[in-house]
């Protein structure tokens, strides 16, 4: 098992541009979310889904969109990128609401300019 | 916000010495996580005590929950070189968020 995977490692924005992370977990997991890590604040949780077709808010959701059409993927849209949202972004999944160990991509680096 | 909050924010010791980090949490929660981050990775779960539960062991990590003063702490006792990292506690509440704290920074010398 390729575990949770995350495509770009790294990318630099113009602010404005909009962009898509991906993130694919090959576990059958039906849980799966979006966190942002910044220098001195930790983890915040941006989006979550609990299963295909149902998402939910985390606690810094402006700015970002999400969906969840399988299982397997999870895509966060950035549709309007600001210099605010320059993050480490790591997506992470667990197999569902009786299980709580996360299992973590590896992080994309995302720098707006 | 629910966020947790460890303390300290950084840790140095010497190799072999034991590490003690403490996290705090405002709402009730369903259980408590410790997870590591090494430097410029993804988490990795350490181990889970739920609310009814007051102490966890794992190999070299101890983990004490006190839920009337919602606050946890992670023992990681003779500690090695392979311990340097970062050390989150993510609480779970009612529902299926998972919320993190921010971190302590642990360094262990040699």
């Amino acid at each position: 098992n390729a575990g949770v995977t995350q495509t770009p490692k790294f990318q630099v924005l113009k602010t404005g541009q909009s962009m898509t992370l991906q993130c694919a977990q090959d576990m059958n997991h039906e849980y799966m979310s979006w966190y942002r890590q910044d220098p001195g604040m930790g983890l915040r949780l941006i989006h979550y889904s609990v299963g295909a077709g149902i998402t939910d808010q985390g606690e810094v959701p402006n700015g970002y969109n999400v969906s969840r059409s399988t299982t397997e993927d999870f895509p966060l849209r950035l549709l309007s990128a600001a210099p605010s949202q320059t993050s480490v972004y790591f997506c992470a999944s667990r197999a569902g609401t009786s299980r709580n160990e996360q299992f973590f991509g590896p992080g994309t680096r995302l720098t707006v300019l | 916000s629910q966020q947790g909050e460890e303390d300290p924010q950084a840790l140095s010791i010497q190799e072999g010495e034991n590490a003690t980090m403490n996290c705090s949490y405002k709402t009730s929660i369903n259980n408590l996580q410790w997870y590591r981050q090494n430097s410029g990775r993804g988490l990795v779960h350490l181990i889970l005590i739920r609310s009814n539960e007051r102490e966890k062991h794992s190999g070299r990590l101890r983990v004490t929950l006190d839920t009337s003063k919602k606050s946890s702490s992670l023992l990681i006792t003779a500690s090695r070189a392979a311990d340097t990292a970062s050390y989150f506690c993510a609480t779970r509440h009612w529902g299926d968020k998972i919320i993190f704290g921010k971190g302590t920074r642990l360094h262990i010398l040699p």
